[in-house]
């Protein structure tokens, strides 16, 4: 099946820095999502992002499908930032899409 | 626009006890979803429901849980008898048909199993 691979596992910015997480899968997909899990768990989406580039505030996020991968950006990171960032793609079973597979995310903290 | 409710957002049960959890999607959105998150990982999809039919159950454990969704709204996951090994957080997800690759999940319940 599909891999989803997140680098780095583990990072930690002083407020205010600019950070890149990655996100590489293993086959062709046709979108592919970037979450925020919270410090109380819950998912948050940030981008539903199938190519080309997004921006959300001092987020953006790149897909480049053909070369299988996403880069989501954070600028100026705030202490509020901090959590697990998770990339996610779908795949196809039963003729329907739904079911994401999801990579093992990159921890952020951020120090005031 | 309310989010996908979820509840109730903690439970503490002994193993061999039941438990179950309930789900309301946000409205008008057909598909429905079940993930389990074990601490440290990635969710893991359970079940999905099209409607009120099954679209994928293939990793579910049929022997202890069970998950359904008759009016084709919300939806409760049951877990019977519980083993340890369950104890994550829960998260209920739902889409659109026509862009149902995006979800949009609850805050989730997390089920701690003594």
């Amino acid at each position: 099946g599909i891999q989803v691979e997140q680098s780095p596992p583990d990072l930690i910015l002083q407020e205010g820095a600019n950070s890149t997480l990655r996100c590489n899968f293993s086959d062709s997909v046709n979108n592919l999502q970037w979450f925020h899990q919270n410090p109380w768990g819950q998912l948050i989406n940030l981008f539903y992002i199938p190519s080309g580039t997004k921006q959300n505030g001092r987020l953006s996020a790149t897909t480049v499908a053909t070369e299988r991968y996403s880069l989501l950006y954070i600028s100026s990171s705030q202490t509020t930032d901090s959590g697990v960032y998770f990339c996610a793609v779908p795949i196809y079973y039963g003729g329907s899409q739904g079911n994401l597979i999801f990579g093992k995310g990159t921890k952020l903290s951020v120090k005031p | 626009e309310a989010g996908v409710a979820q509840s109730p957002r903690y439970k503490i049960i002994e193993k061999r006890q039941s438990v179950a959890f309930w789900c309301n999607p946000i409205s008008g959105h057909a598909t429905l979803y079940w993930y389990q998150q074990i601490l440290g990982q990635g969710p893991k999809l359970l079940i999905q429901f099209q409607n009120n039919g099954v679209v994928d159950d293939s990793q579910l454990p049929k022997d202890r849980f069970s998950a359904e969704r008759l009016k084709g709204v919300d939806s409760t996951l049951k877990i019977q008898p519980a083993k340890l090994e369950d104890s994550a957080v829960y998260l209920c997800a739902s889409s659109q048909r026509d862009r149902e690759g995006e979800l949009f999940f609850g805050e989730g319940s997390r089920l701690t199993v003594l």
